[in-house]
């Protein structure tokens, strides 16, 4: 079981808003570390998608945002498209943890309806 | 930025297996590379970081002693390896660019397309 928690699923029509959460702890995101998010899309390479809680790589639309407070974080994604579809994970730093400390969060797969 | 990675195995169990990832476009040697498992239908978890620069192994504890991580600098490539595998190495593995910056901390921001392995009798 992950440290980092996130919804298995969530759910939206095309055009609406979702929000996936990944709830940590003191030891990670409480502590003040950043998160991160990857998009997998169906049968290809995770992406990096959102770094240091709010920040899109260069080619990320904008429709893709990020934030952070307490112990959480939340990937929110407005204008969902079919091409949305597909896994998200969250990524931190937890400082109880051995070597290096970071980890993922279990994943969260996000079905346009 | 590329991360090129060799292509997919089928192996028995019991077998040995050195799987590879070719970096360009970037100084190879100046950031860590890590290696990702994704079990079938599973989440990611990542195995374990070299450094190209002086080949620095760390290895989270469950894949400590399960496999070997290896660089060789002089051709820009990473490698994981199982001296005897499992049919519980089944698994697409991906390398990864860790960036460690000093605002935002670590993370891996150029991912392999991935090699599928997998491991049966």
């Amino acid at each position: 079981q992950s440290v980092l928690t996130q919804p298995p699923s969530v759910s939206g029509a095309p055009g609406q808003r979702v929000t996936i959460s990944c709830t940590g702890s003191s030891s990670n995101i409480g502590a003040g570390y950043d998160v991160h998010w990857y998009q997998q899309l169906p049968g290809t390479a995770p992406r990096l998608l959102i770094y240091g809680n709010s920040n899109r790589p260069s080619g990320v639309p904008d429709r893709f945002s990020g934030s952070k407070s307490g112990t959480s974080a939340s990937l929110s994604i407005t204008g969902l498209q079919a091409e949305d579809e597909g896994d998200y994970y969250c990524q931190s730093f937890d400082n109880t943890l051995s070597d290096s400390g970071l980890l993922f969060g279990g994943g969260t797969k996000l079905t346009v309806l | 930025v590329q991360l090129v990675q060799s292509g997919a195995e089928v192996k028995k169990p019991g077998e040995p297996l050195r799987i590879s990832c070719q970096a360009s476009g970037y100084s190879f040697t100046n950031y860590w590379i890590a290696w990702v498992r994704q079990m079938p239908g599973k989440g990611l978890e990542w195995m374990g970081v070299i450094y190209p620069g002086d080949s620095d192994t760390r290895y989270i504890p469950p894949f400590q002693g399960q496999v070997t991580i290896s660089v060789d600098k002089s051709i820009n490539t990473a490698y994981v390896q199982w001296s005897s595998l499992k049919a519980s190495d089944t698994a697409m593995y991906y390398c990864v660019r860790r960036y460690n910056s000093a605002i935002y901390g670590n993370y891996f921001d150029y991912w392999g397309q991935g090699t599928l392995v997998t491991v049966s009798s």
